[in-house]
């Protein structure tokens, strides 16, 4: 099976401006989390889609949008970009929602780099 | 909030020697697991536990839950290169939300 990808895996943007990343998860999963990870604040917890609804959502601004499509692939959106919003942003699959015993896939992460 | 906090944040041993990096919360865990992160790489899960005083063991690695499932521990015997990484533990509250730790970072010296 292959894993979870996420593309592009490096990025660099310019404050003000907006980007959008992209997660695959592995075939037949349906939830899609999505994380912010820095080296100051760790890994935290951005939003949970499952079956193309918002499940969860963390304690981000409203410029951290995400969506996911019906066939489970999963988009986060940043908009008026940051110094602070640099970061990896990585995304997990699994079959079922990620609070329960199912392992959660991570992907590679997105690096995003705010000049 | 929910906070689990990791100790220590910083370790360095030598190859061979023994470890444990601890988990802990003020708050019951429904389930917890243990993460490892390599550089460039997401975390890859080692272990799931979800019963108060449960043990499991991944070869040289053993993981323990709290009798009150608020607390939990990694034991790393004879430790190794390939050891050395971001250990994090990560708790459901039973909302289905995980949260992450602060991450325990472990470098095995040869």
């Amino acid at each position: 099976k292959a894993g979870v990808t996420q593309t592009p895996r490096y990025l660099i943007k310019t404050r003000g401006q907006q980007v959008t990343l992209s997660c695959s998860p592995i075939s037949g999963h349906r939830s899609v989390s999505w994380y912010q990870q820095t080296p100051g604040q760790g890994l935290q917890f951005l939003f949970e889609y499952f079956s193309e609804t918002q499940r969860n959502k963390g304690n981000f601004p409203g410029r951290f949008s995400g969506r996911q499509f019906s066939n489970s692939r999963s988009e986060m959106n940043v908009s008026t970009l940051e110094l602070g919003d640099s970061a990896l942003y990585l995304c997990a699959s699994s079959y079922r929602l990620a609070g329960g015993t199912d392992t959660q896939y991570f992907g590679p992460g997105t690096r995003l780099t705010v000049l | 909030t929910q906070l689990l906090e990791q100790s220590p944040q910083f370790l360095s041993i030598q190859e061979g020697e023994n470890l444990t990096v601890y988990c802990n919360s003020s708050s019951v865990f429904s389930s917890l697991q243990w993460y490892r992160q390599e550089p460039g790489e997401g975390p890859v899960l080692l272990v799931t536990v979800v019963t108060g005083g449960e043990v499991k063991k991944l070869k040289r690695l053993t993981f323990q839950f709290g009798d009150a499932r608020k607390d939990s521990s990694l034991h790393i015997t004879a430790a190794q290169p390939g050891d050395t990484g971001l250990y994090l533990c990560a708790g459901a509250f039973g909302n289905e939300k995980l949260t992450f730790g602060t991450g325990t970072r472990l470098t095995i010296i040869p």
